[in-house]
């Protein structure tokens, strides 16, 4: 497979379930990014991975925990969400994130996350 | 001062006609101010990008306008085409700084 796949692409969890997406990119790219799409809202960037080290942290909750344990992949992992959690979740990866938003990203199709 | 605006929310062309859609920014240090385009189901991909040193870019036909003392910047989408309806956020950044994202245009061409 090429690019960038998330799974599941689709996930309903209650409250107080614990789950976890998942993001490979097959790029060879060295950064890679969540970010939270809602209706009608610009794209929040949730956390950024340089090589493997987190380097940005945009204020999300702590019931939202990022894991990147190679280049290649990047986890999300979801603990005592709440309804306004409800959303696409994307992953994106770029070359490196020395040059910013100037560095191109490429998206993966997203999981659709609702929270019951 | 971080923020990008985009306008129209949605926007309705029929086939063959021109779409134009907005952004507008106020940090002047922005330098790079691409747009990506995001069909359904699928994450969005960079469609065309532009730097402040030149007023307009072109690629098929697409094309962006850049309007420096303004703090403007538009896409448009020449002969449009039913294929070319998704949803287009314009975004901005500088230096190193991460991608400042408008909040989307849903288009749809009409047959």
């Amino acid at each position: 497979e090429t690019g960038v796949t998330q799974t599941p692409r689709h996930l309903v969890m209650g409250m107080t379930n614990k789950k976890s997406l998942k993001c490979e990119q097959h790029l060879g790219h060295n950064a890679m990014y969540w970010y939270k799409q809602s209706a009608k809202k610009p794209l929040e960037l949730m956390f950024v991975y340089n090589f493997k080290e987190q380097t940005e942290n945009n204020s999300v909750p702590s019931r939202f925990s990022p894991e990147c344990p190679n280049s290649s992949h990047l986890f999300l992992h979801l603990h005592t969400l709440q309804p306004e959690d409800s959303a696409l979740y994307l992953c994106a990866s770029s070359h490196s994130q020395g040059a910013g938003g100037r560095d191109t990203q490429y998206f993966g199709p997203g999981t659709r996350l609702t929270v019951l | 001062q971080q923020q990008v605006k985009q306008s129209p929310q949605s926007l309705i062309v029929q086939k063959g006609g021109i779409s134009i859609i907005n952004c507008a920014y106020e940090n002047t240090a922005f330098d790079y101010f691409p747009w990506y385009q995001q069909f359904p189901g699928k994450g969005p991909a960079l469609l065309i990008a532009i730097r402040p040193d030149v007023s307009e870019k072109k690629e098929g036909r697409f094309t962006i306008s850049f309007n420096k003392s303004a703090k403007q910047f538009s896409l448009h989408i020449m002969d449009s085409q039913p294929g070319d309806s998704a949803t287009y956020f314009c975004a901005a950044s500088y230096s190193n700084y991460q991608l400042i994202w408008g909040a989307g245009t849903k288009l749809i061409i009409k047959p």
